[in-house]
């Protein structure tokens, strides 16, 4: 079955630290993936989506991540993060021409910055 | 401000009772949108897909009879919970699909089965 990984439960970095955060998925296929945030007590937020074209993908709030095929990767970055940007941070996947439009979350990385 | 709205956002029922969930698209006619279960420290579930005019498609091991789901609009989906148990407490949250726009959650409801 599909699934999507992501590597860290949870992170704790201090402000101003660079974030990279894991994100694999198993499906052979193409498939189009997504970077979700959901701040305490907030609904999840799309912080970035790749659905083709140039790997490299710049969301909001300073946040990228490179798809890397070869490695059924989605990696999430920040070169310097933020208080603010406290919150979990959840990888999800759709899966192209299959079922359309059901994304398969990862179960989340938790990110806690340090002031 | 929000573009999917979803209410109530926190329900507390009687064991037995049953619960209906609300989710609007306020500004995208919606054809598809999605149900999720979220237990604690653990990742979003699809629950069903809700098909406007049509049934819902639900996920292996989600029981039809006990979640039902209506989408009789474009602008609306509501999942009914039945006879509602504690074991059913849990975070709900619908999302459409607006296309290109990607998915856009609502605030999610927590419901607490007593």
């Amino acid at each position: 079955a599909q699934s999507v990984s992501q590597h860290n439960h949870h992170v704790i970095l201090s402000e101003a630290a660079s974030l990279e955060l894991g994100c694999n998925y198993s499906y052979g296929g193409t498939v189009n993936l997504f970077w979700y945030v959901q701040y305490p007590g907030q609904h999840l937020q799309l912080l970035l989506k790749y659905f083709s074209g140039d790997p490299l993908v710049k969301g909001i709030k300073g946040f990228e991540a490179e798809f890397i095929k070869s490695k059924f990767s989605f990696n999430l970055r920040k070169p310097s993060v933020q208080w603010s940007d406290t919150a979990e941070y959840f990888c999800a996947v759709t899966l192209y021409g299959g079922s359309q439009g059901n994304l398969i979350f990862g179960k989340g990385t938790k990110l806690s910055v340090k002031p | 401000g929000a573009v999917v709205s979803q209410h109530p956002s926190w329900v507390i029922c009687k064991s037995g009772t049953s619960v209906k969930i609300e989710c609007r698209s306020l500004d995208f006619q919606a054809t598809t949108m999605f149900w999720y279960r979220q237990f604690p420290k653990q990742s979003l579930m699809l629950m069903a897909t809700s098909n406007e005019g049509s049934k819902a498609t639900y996920e292996q091991g989600v029981e039809k009879d006990k979640f039902l789901i209506n989408h009789a609009s474009l602008t609306l989906s509501t999942l009914t919970v039945t006879s509602a148990h504690p074991e059913d407490s849990s975070f709900y949250i619908c999302s459409v699909d607006r296309g290109l726009r990607g998915y856009t959650f609502g605030s999610g409801t927590r419901l607490t089965v007593v």
